[in-house]
């Protein structure tokens, strides 16, 4: 069974461009979610998502930044007109729904903004 | 406010001894609490979960305790090796709707 999958796992943009990172979850798993990690600081939740539905988008920055989970295809989280400050590790992990619901996080994508 | 504290010194131990990590939280009333391993440029990898009924919980050479009262887990690795060495998180699900919050993590170093 096949773990979490991310890609790209290095993504360098410039100032202004847009990043897309591509998030396919475990094999039967329903439940999606987005964590960033800032340089030495710990991971933050950004989104919480299930096909076709954002369940939870407290942790999103109010503009640039949108998540989708199509019915078909992998999880998308877009940065519109990135910024240096947008450098970081994106984490994305999937969970069956069942609670008490452990998360099982993907590699990451490391976003680098020069 | 609420927060959720790591020992953010790292912790050096000899191989063969006891690691013994600490997470603190405070104005949650967590249902349950995780712990995951974080090694460098890799995703967390999930260790253990222990729910607020449980005072211990066990899986091979790792042991987790949780006291609500306290407000406290303790995380521990017996007979520790320099495989062990990596960064330990803990995590809890605030509002039960599945968004975990995290601490920010220990550094362990196991020395052989």
């Amino acid at each position: 069974n096949a773990g979490v999958m991310q890609n790209p796992r290095h993504l360098v943009r410039r100032r202004g461009q847009e990043a897309r990172l591509r998030c396919s979850p475990m094999k039967g798993h329903s439940h999606v979610y987005w964590y960033r990690q800032l340089p030495e600081e710990g991971l933050k939740f950004m989104v919480y998502l299930q096909k076709e539905n954002i369940i939870d988008e407290s942790g999103m920055p109010k503009e640039r930044f949108s998540a989708e989970f199509p019915k078909e295809g992998p999880s998308i989280l877009r940065i519109q007109q990135v910024v240096r400050g947008d450098s970081a590790a994106y984490f994305c992990a999937s969970s069956p729904g069942v609670a008490p619901d452990t998360q099982y996080f993907g590699p990451g994508t490391r976003l680098t903004v020069l | 406010s609420q927060k959720i504290e790591q020992n953010s010194e790292a912790l050096n131990i000899q191989e063969g001894k006891t690691a013994t990590l600490t997470c603190n939280y405070t104005n949650y009333s967590p249902a349950y609490l995780q712990w995951y391993r974080q090694d460098p440029g890799r995703g967390p990898v999930f260790l253990l979960l222990i729910r607020e009924n449980e005072k211990e919980k066990r899986k091979e050479r790792l042991k987790v305790t949780f006291d609500t009262t306290l407000k406290q887990s303790l995380f521990h690795i017996t007979a520790s090796q320099p495989a062990d060495s990596a960064t330990y998180l803990c995590a809890l699900d605030p509002n039960a709707g599945n968004m975990l919050t995290f601490g920010g993590g220990t550094r362990l170093m196991v020395k052989p």
